[in-house]
């Protein structure tokens, strides 16, 4: 059965950096996953940031950005505003099949 | 604009089945996927699977193979999701989600609550 690991929780000061990571219990995360990352809050329904590693839609802060790192996707906020405490989850696809990690609960504090 | 409306909250008995619908609008129906994801009380999103335009055949989550069935009716721009055999741990919330070929989510339903409950 396949993993996606994600940090379970991360606090970050406000206007400082975090990097959330998804890993892959296959192995190296590349493009060919197709990495999405969803922001979700409390009582909404997620809402995609980024998708296929590092695009971005129309309504994504430039403060979020998309990566590759280390053999993970990641998902970086540099300048963190309070607005972006919330719940982050990942999204990789594995030949006609996707598993989402199980989540970053982030803290701005 | 993209929208995806999801139908009402449904309150089911253990043992019934539960169809969700997904009515599109705003766009060219047939050149996207629509993903199901749910979301348990207080637990992360799961993959369900995924209804193609051009293939009535859907890619069901091995989980949920035998169990979910996804339809599409393209008069009406509707996706439907219905779980059978429901046990109290399928109490969730049920989402759909847009994917244009090649990995792009963008758009998603407000989600469809479902509760399991004798």
């Amino acid at each position: 059965q396949t993993v996606v690991t994600q940090e379970p929780s991360l606090t970050v000061s406000p206007g400082g950096t975090v990097t959330l990571t998804c890993a892959s219990s296959t192995g190296a995360v590349t493009s060919a996953y197709y990495p999405n990352w969803f922001q979700q809050k409390p009582g909404q329904a997620p809402r995609t940031l980024i998708y296929t590693t590092s695009n971005k839609h129309s309504w994504t802060p430039a403060r979020f950005s998309g990566s590759l790192l280390g053999g993970k996707a990641a998902l970086t906020l540099s300048g963190v505003q309070p607005e972006d405490e919330a719940d982050y989850y990942c999204l990789l696809y594995y030949g006609g099949a996707w598993v989402f990690g199980g989540g970053t609960k982030l803290t701005v504090l | 604009q993209v929208q995806l409306v999801q139908s009402g909250a449904e309150m089911k008995k253990p043992g019934a089945s539960v169809k969700v619908s997904c009515e599109a609008s705003g766009y060219t129906f047939t050149n996207y996927y629509v993903h199901w994801v749910r979301q348990a009380p207080g637990q992360g999103l799961e993959w369900m699977g995924l209804s193609r335009p051009s293939s009535p055949i859907p890619n069901i989550a091995q989980k949920f193979q035998g169990r979910v069935t996804m339809t599409r009716d393209t008069s009406t721009s509707t996706i439907y999701m219905e779980l059978s055999s429901l046990r109290s741990e399928d109490t969730a919330v049920y989402y759909c989600a847009r994917e244009y070929f090649g990995g792009n989510f963008d758009y998603w339903g407000q989600g469809t609550l479902v509760t399991v409950s004798s």
